[in-house]
């Protein structure tokens, strides 16, 4: 499979639930993002890696924390999330910043929808 | 700092009409300029990018944008609209060229009217 891949499409859970959110690519890119949407509101970026490393962390609430176990794999685990945090999360990969091309693109996966009660 | 501004959160135009969809930057140095575009149920995708080497840069779908400094703009346009255009439009910047500081606008949503 090519692209981004981001499982599940669709999640519902309480406030008190612990879930996690996954992508995955093949794109051969070592930089990852996570990206809330809502609606009404500009993408909101959370999270880079890139190497596996943490190397941004956007004021995100400790209830949302980030896994990158290797190049090819993102997680996002949720806990004691609240309704404000239903949103669209979209995951995206892009080549090495400073890569020759001159301007990195970022492939987006489809997204998890995410539903909190 | 950098910033975008869409103007116009909705824009409808019947089928076979002009696309124009607007977009404003701020940046203190020359940017890199992207618009993304979003179908239902999907993540965003690559329209065009700027990347100072042609001022009018052309991108998939018959889509086209052209950078215009003096105006701070990089207005997005179509000839003629299909009804698969129908979608959401974003705008972004950054001045480095890196994805990490890219600034998204706020979308803009078109309509295609039968």
């Amino acid at each position: 499979e090519t692209g981004v891949t981001q499982t599940p499409r669709h999640l519902v859970m309480g406030m008190t639930n612990k879930k996690s959110l996954k992508c995955e690519q093949h794109l051969g890119h070592n930089a990852m993002y996570w990206y809330k949407q809502s609606a009404k509101k500009p993408l909101e970026l959370m999270f880079v890696y890139s190497l596996e490393e943490r190397v941004e962390n956007n004021s995100v609430p400790s209830r949302f924390s980030p896994e990158c176990p290797n190049s090819s794999h993102l997680f996002l685990h949720l806990h004691t999330l609240q309704p404000e945090d239903s949103a669209l999360y979209l995951c995206a990969s892009s080549q090495p910043w400073g890569a020759p091309s001159g301007a990195n693109v970022l492939t987006f996966g489809a997204g998890s929808r995410l539903t909190v009660l | 700092a950098q910033s975008v501004t869409q103007l116009g959160s909705h824009v409808s135009v019947s089928e076979g009409a002009l696309v124009l969809l607007r977009c404003n930057y701020s940046s203190s140095v020359p940017p890199y300029l992207f618009w993304y575009v979003q179908y239902p149920n999907q993540g965003l995708q690559l329209l065009l990018k700027y990347t100072s080497a042609a001022t009018l840069v052309k991108g998939i779908n018959g889509f086209e944008a052209e950078f215009k400094k003096s105006e701070t703009s990089f207005h997005l346009t179509k000839p003629s609209a299909h009804m698969s255009d129908a979608a959401e439009y974003f705008c972004a910047v950054s001045v480095s060229g890196s994805a990490r500081q890219l600034t998204f606008g706020s979308g803009t949503q078109l309509t295609v009217l039968p």
